[in-house]
């Protein structure tokens, strides 16, 4: 089956610790998106990126790194740097990130702070 | 800066009821808009996606307008049933590279 998986499904981090957040497609598609999700707030962009090698900010960047070194995978890391991690991480992709086309998500990543 | 409306936050109807989800936009230059469906804990799955040229665009039960020059969009759904029950989210395209703007969802409770 093609799809989205996301892992782990529950996340705890610590005061001051690095986490990563995996975000793997085999859709074969070029686009990758991680958003952030708040109780009751709509969706918002993380990083996106287009290409294997290049990734743009979204509207809430800071607190945040991505790399994309291989084409189905877009991993999230949440940094220290980052003071309020807690919310419901999602990644999406589209086939060639041109608009048009449905976004396809994956179940998400809850992170939560001990 | 594009921001997207979805009034009120939270509906309850009785199993059967056909109903309408409003979404509104505060730009109009928007490519398309698509509107999703998301259960608790869960990612989001498209429903509908209607191009800025199309009016509207229909799924099963489902039917989905859109009016760009007031900066609209409708979701109607026929004969609601309890499975329907979800937090229903619309999202429009302003910029070339598939990023989306969303609204804050419209959380459906469908009565038995």
């Amino acid at each position: 089956d093609g799809g989205i998986t996301q892992s782990p499904k529950y996340l705890f981090r610590k005061e001051g610790q690095n986490v990563t957040l995996s975000c793997e497609q085999n859709l074969n598609h070029d686009a990758m998106y991680w958003y952030r999700q708040d109780p009751g707030q709509g969706l918002r962009l993380i990083y996106y990126s287009q290409i294997v090698n290049d990734f743009q900010k979204g509207d809430i960047a800071e607190g945040y790194s991505v790399s994309r070194e291989k084409k189905e995978s877009f991993p999230l890391t949440v940094t220290s740097a980052q003071k309020n991690p807690t919310a419901f991480y999602l990644c999406a992709s589209t086939p060639a990130g041109l608009y048009g086309e449905t976004q396809y998500f994956g179940p998400g990543t809850r992170l939560l702070v001990l | 800066k594009q921001e997207v409306t979805q009034i009120p936050a939270a509906l309850s109807v009785p199993e059967g009821e056909n109903l309408v989800l409003n979404c509104s936009f505060t730009d109009s230059a928007i490519y398309n808009l698509q509107w999703f469906r998301q259960d608790p804990g869960k990612g989001l799955t498209s429903l509908l996606l209607i191009q800025s040229s199309q009016r509207e665009q229909t799924s099963g039960r489902l039917n989905a307008s859109l009016d760009k020059s007031s900066g609209r969009s409708t979701l109607y759904i026929a004969a609601s049933q309890p499975g329907d029950s979800a937090t229903y989210l619309c999202a429009v395209h302003t910029g070339a590279n598939s990023k989306l703007t969303f609204g804050k969802g419209i959380t459906l409770s469908v009565r038995p």
